[in-house]
């Protein structure tokens, strides 16, 4: 069983701040870490795949860093928006496993005016 | 482009029922397809995969069955349901980075 873990469970934040989520996995047999955002009443979509250590992907707001040495990714938003109120969920895949993804539970974000 | 459907959108179903949940990709060939289940308060957990046509995987021993009778149709069964069944059930397929593109869901009830 792979331990893909997630924090904070939830975070509510005031429009304009800025915030961050871990996701830890397993640091050995590393093949990639995805993130994925699911908005209430939609299905999760991919926002950054991850594949080598010190990756850094960015998408508008949104940026992730990765470490597979130390088996963590950390997932930023830059000045929030109630827009990007979701849960965002990390997957890990492990070298070998045909593209299964193990994911984590999630951390829920709220942004308020 | 891509499309993955899937149905019903919505299910209640009662205690000890048969189960179909149907799902099927346009737009691309000889995909990867998944089913994934999150139950309440939980993550999204792994059911099945699938590499081709007739070739499954289960993930977890559980109640339910899958089978892939056409290289673009993924199905999800069960024959007897259990309250423990109940959950949003998601289909996926894997785009060339193996990042998952999600069908819209299926929200099952067993009462």
């Amino acid at each position: 069983i792979l331990n893909v873990e997630q924090s904070p469970q939830s975070l509510h934040v005031q429009e304009g701040d800025s915030t961050n989520f871990t996701c830890s996995f397993p640091s050995s047999n590393f093949y990639a870490l995805h993130w994925y955002r699911w908005e209430t009443a939609k299905s999760p979509e991919a926002l950054f795949v991850m594949t080598l250590n010190g990756d850094e992907k960015k998408k508008g707001r949104i940026s992730a860093t990765l470490n597979t040495k130390e088996g963590y990714s950390y997932l930023y938003i830059k000045g929030s928006q109630p827009e990007d109120s979701a849960t965002y969920l990390c997957a890990f895949i492990r070298a070998g496993t045909a593209s299964k993804l193990t994911f984590g539970t999630g951390t829920r974000l709220q942004v308020t005016l | 482009s891509q499309t993955i459907h899937q149905w019903p959108a919505t299910l209640v179903q009662p205690v000890g029922s048969p189960l179909s949940l149907e799902c099927t990709v346009e737009g691309t060939s000889n995909p990867n397809l998944y089913w994934y289940r999150q139950a309440a308060g939980r993550g999204l957990q792994l059911l099945f995969y699938s590499v081709g046509i007739g070739q499954i995987s289960s993930e977890v021993p559980q109640n339910l069955s899958a089978s892939r009778p056409q290289d673009r149709q993924f199905i999800l069964s069960s024959k007897k349901l259990l309250l423990s069944d109940s959950g949003f059930y998601l289909c996926a397929w894997n785009g060339r980075a193996n990042e998952q593109f999600f069908g819209p869901g299926t929200r099952l009830t067993v009462l």
